[in-house]
Order: C-alpha cells, then structure tokens, then sequence
C-alpha cells in the first residue's frame, strides 16, 4: 500500500534545530522528497534524495533515511523565522506518470 | 523559472452550480496534476494527466471532472458544487524525465480557495 504519515505540528525556537520526522510504507520508493508551503503560496521543493542514499547535506538542510524503518527526517539547522511553513514529504516510484504520494504536512511555528 | 498559474486565488460559489478551476503551465511539462488541501489530511489527488486528452483518476475523484485540450493547461470542473468541496485547490506540473534522468519535480501554482455556500 502506500502511505505517508507526518505528526502535525512542531514548535521550535529561533537558532534551535528542527527535525521533522516522515513514514512511508512503500518499499520500492526511488526517491523520497521534502517540499515546504509558505503561508498564501503553492509548495515548493526544498530537498530530495534517492532511495539508495542515507544522507543528504544542503547548506542548513540534512535529510536522514532509513529505509529498514521506511522513515525521513528533515533537520534544519539554526531555524529562522522565515522557515516557518508546512512542511510535506512525498514518496514517488520510478514511473512515467510521476505521481507523488504527500504526508498530511507538518506545520512547523518558530518562535523568536 | 516554471510558472504554473491558476486562474483565480479565491472563488465563492453556491451549491450547485458548475465550478471551472484553470491551470496554465509555460514549461511544456508532460504531466499535469489536480490536489485539493485540506487541513490535517495533507494534499489528496484528484485527476492528473500525463498528455494531451489523458486523464487518470486519484484518491479522491468524486464530483469532479477534468480536461485537457491543450499540453499547457489542465480544467478541474465541478459540475454540481457542494458544501463538502470547499477547500484549498492546488495544480502540479512536471517533467518526469530530463536529460535520461528522473527527475519528477513537481511545480505548484499558488492555489485557489473555494468556498461554497
């Protein structure tokens, strides 16, 4: 089956990190994506990593796999408040119809 | 940079009436995709085409229709709204494929807000 399960909301503190935590259940995911929804706007993609890597670094961003548990996490390093969002992650399968399979979105609300 | 444009930000309408949602992309991308946001329940698909005149149901394509006539711009269509499909309506672009490589970068327009009464 397929399904991506985010907890809700996190709340963190300005210069704080932030982990943002993702299941899936689909196996034969190839790649695994972080997309981030600022208040008013459409999502946009912030980071992405493929299914046979563990880690990925991105300036303040580092992505954490662990396909034996099926779980994604998203870290952001010194948290601004201009990273206040929702964040989603989504699954996709190597596919020609490129559909992505979302999370619920995790709001993260960052306090100065 | 990709644009997805869509044709309204927000849109009241009354139960019952045929509901037209548009979305226009300018990067030629194959693949066209229809979502409605819902608060806790994250982004559902509704339809999404990956060419001209194709269109393969989502999770949750009840009480809609789609169209695409041209490779830029994809319809949703509420024939008969109802209460139940206020929500935050979002369309997707991408280009699965670049260079031989997936690629699968999903572009989202800004979203339209429908509200039914």
């Amino acid at each position: 089956g397929e399904d991506v399960e985010q907890s809700l909301f996190l709340s963190v503190r300005e210069g704080d990190s932030s982990v943002i935590n993702c299941t899936y259940t689909d196996s034969s995911s190839t790649y695994l994506y972080w997309y981030k929804q600022e208040p008013g706007a459409g999502l946009q993609l912030l980071t992405y990593i493929f299914s046979n890597m563990d880690m990925k670094q991105d300036q303040r961003l580092t992505v954490l796999l662990n396909k034996k548990d099926k779980h994604l996490s998203l870290r952001i390093a010194d948290t601004q408040t201009g990273d206040s969002a929702i964040y989603f992650c989504a699954e996709s399968k190597s596919s020609n119809t490129g559909k992505l399979i979302f999370g619920q979105g995790t709001t993260l609300q960052v306090k100065p | 940079d990709v644009k997805v444009t869509q044709s309204s930000r927000y849109l009241v309408k009354r139960t019952g009436e045929k509901v037209f949602l548009e979305c226009v992309q300018d990067m030629d991308h194959e693949n066209m995709f229809w979502y409605r946001q819902d608060p806790g329940l994250g982004l559902r698909l509704i339809y999404f085409s990956y060419d001209v005149k194709m269109k393969e149901k989502g999770d949750i394509p009840e009480g809609y229709s789609v169209s695409r006539e041209k490779k830029e711009r994809f319809s949703l269509i509420l024939e008969s709204a109802s209460t139940n499909q206020t929500s935050m309506y979002l369309c997707a672009s991408s280009l699965v494929w670049a260079s031989g490589l997936f690629y699968n970068e999903q572009f989202f327009g800004p979203g339209t807000r429908l509200t039914v009464l």
